[in-house]
């Protein structure tokens, strides 16, 4: 079955630096969709791209979805503590398919 | 509004209890899901409802049974359950388009003692 693999597990940065989530499916997507999870709460979407090679940002946050439609990024800029928690992304293997693979999640501590 | 809504936040019952979790959405989406997920791990799919017909069925053991009365509501009737089955229940929902963002509701928390 299709899998998305999620790295890293744990990222630890000072508040401020930039923080990067590398997800890969092994099979091709047609659409990645991200969600953050905070301590205690539940996921929260985020966003969702659909088109090969595409980028999308909000705010400090930049996603980018590989040209093959099996990769994707998450990149923040300047970590503050109000990035903290776990994101997750998930993928749809098909049109018309409703059923996300999401992968194991990051979790992301900043330090102040 | 993109609100799903869970009731109760926290549930703790005995492994000879019978009780259920409710979740209503108001969004008009036709897709409804149930997922469990265990702490440090992501929300594992355990049914889906689609147009209130019952989809997806993952496996899940019978001590677990869904019912979807209307396509605002999904309620998860819980019965003999294991303290393994302690978890964060989460229900979400989609529009049914094919290019599914799936909208999570806050889940409900269980402990099965």
């Amino acid at each position: 079955g299709q899998q998305v693999m999620q790295i890293p597990q744990y990222q630890h940065v000072q508040e401020g630096e930039d923080f990067t989530t590398y997800c890969n499916s092994s099979t091709t997507l047609s659409n990645i969709q991200w969600y953050k999870q905070r301590p205690g709460g539940h996921p929260v979407f985020l966003i969702q791209l659909v088109k090969s090679g595409e980028v999308k940002k909000q705010k400090r946050l930049t996603f980018q979805f590989g040209e093959a439609k099996k990769n994707s990024s998450l990149h923040i800029t300047a970590t503050q503590t109000t990035d903290v928690g776990t994101y997750f992304c998930a993928g749809l293997s098909g049109a018309g398919s409703y059923q996300l693979t999401f992968g194991k999640g990051t979790k992301l501590s900043v330090i102040p | 509004d993109t609100e799903v809504t869970q009731t109760p936040k926290h549930l703790v019952m005995g492994m000879t209890n019978k009780k259920s979790l409710k979740c209503e959405q108001h969004m008009g989406h036709r897709a409804m899901y149930w997922y469990k997920q265990k702490a440090k791990k992501p929300p594992e799919l355990m049914f889906v409802y689609s147009y209130e017909k019952l989809s997806i069925n993952e496996s899940v053991p019978s001590r677990f049974s869904p019912e979807c009365p209307n396509s605002s509501l999904l309620n998860l009737h819980l019965h003999a359950l294991q303290p393994e089955d302690s978890a964060l229940y989460l229900c979400a929902s989609s529009q049914l388009t094919g290019q599914e963002t799936q909208y999570f509701g806050p889940g409900t928390r269980l402990l099965v003692l």
